[in-house]
């Protein structure tokens, strides 16, 4: 069974400082691999997908890699900004005609 | 504007009540989901559905209900049989199950029990 793991599951950083979030997921045959952005109380917004046969995304600031033989997925995010506080979450489709299967989340703090 | 309306944002069960939460897309998209998602878990899959009509089991099936009898409206019942409802609940949608689309979320339902 897929199991998604992120890892810190919270992070504080000045602001200005680059930042690494990580997900990896056990089962490497995925479909695609999504980054979704939580504020507290609300719901999720997709930041970036990735397609099995792509190595990342960018979006901004936001540059999502994935290596699925490893089965590991970063979120770089360049210059953080207090605006960027909020939980981040990854999540795998790893079959057609299933749902996403998420990880618990990291919750990022910008301290201005 | 196209999205996902959630409602209500807050809803309260009595013990031994049935609830329904609402949610409506208006951006005509086949698959819809529900997730579970307790303080500091993570999105646990309810039930899905990929067409009218037809929905699926999620890993927390037990103590849900769910009907699709539109494209438009997913409602999901949190029965007297769900013994730990308190939780906070998320409709999601996307074009169709396994598709590189991008999954869209709604605003969530928070259920209390009293």
């Amino acid at each position: 069974k897929q199991e998604v793991t992120q890892i810190p599951a919270a992070l504080s950083v000045p602001e200005g400082e680059n930042l690494v979030l990580n997900c990896s997921f056990t089962d490497s045959a995925i479909y695609n691999l999504q980054w979704f952005r939580q504020d507290p109380g609300k719901g999720l917004t997709s930041l970036l997908l990735i397609q099995s046969s792509q190595r990342e995304q960018t979006s901004g600031r936001l540059n999502a890699s994935l290596d699925k033989s490893s089965g590991r997925s970063t979120l770089y995010i360049a210059a953080s900004q207090p605006g960027d506080s909020a939980t981040y979450l990854c999540a795998v489709d790893n079959q057609a005609g299933t749902a996403l299967i998420f990880g618990k989340g990291t919750t990022l703090s910008v301290s201005s | 504007d196209g999205g996902i309306t959630q409602s209500p944002k807050y809803l309260f069960r009595k013990e031994g009540q049935n609830v329904t939460l609402s949610c409506e897309q208006n951006l005509n998209h086949d698959a819809m989901y529900w997730y579970r998602q307790d303080p500091g878990q993570g999105l646990r899959l309810i039930y899905y559905s990929q067409i009218v009509n037809d929905f699926q089991k999620g890993d927390i099936a037990e103590g849900y209900s769910v009907s699709r009898e539109k494209k438009e409206s997913f409602p999901l019942t949190v029965t007297s049989a769900q013994k730990n409802p308190t939780a906070f609940y998320l409709c999601a949608s996307s074009p169709r199950t396994g598709s590189d689309e991008k999954l869209f979320f709604g605003s969530g339902t928070q259920l209390s029990v009293l």
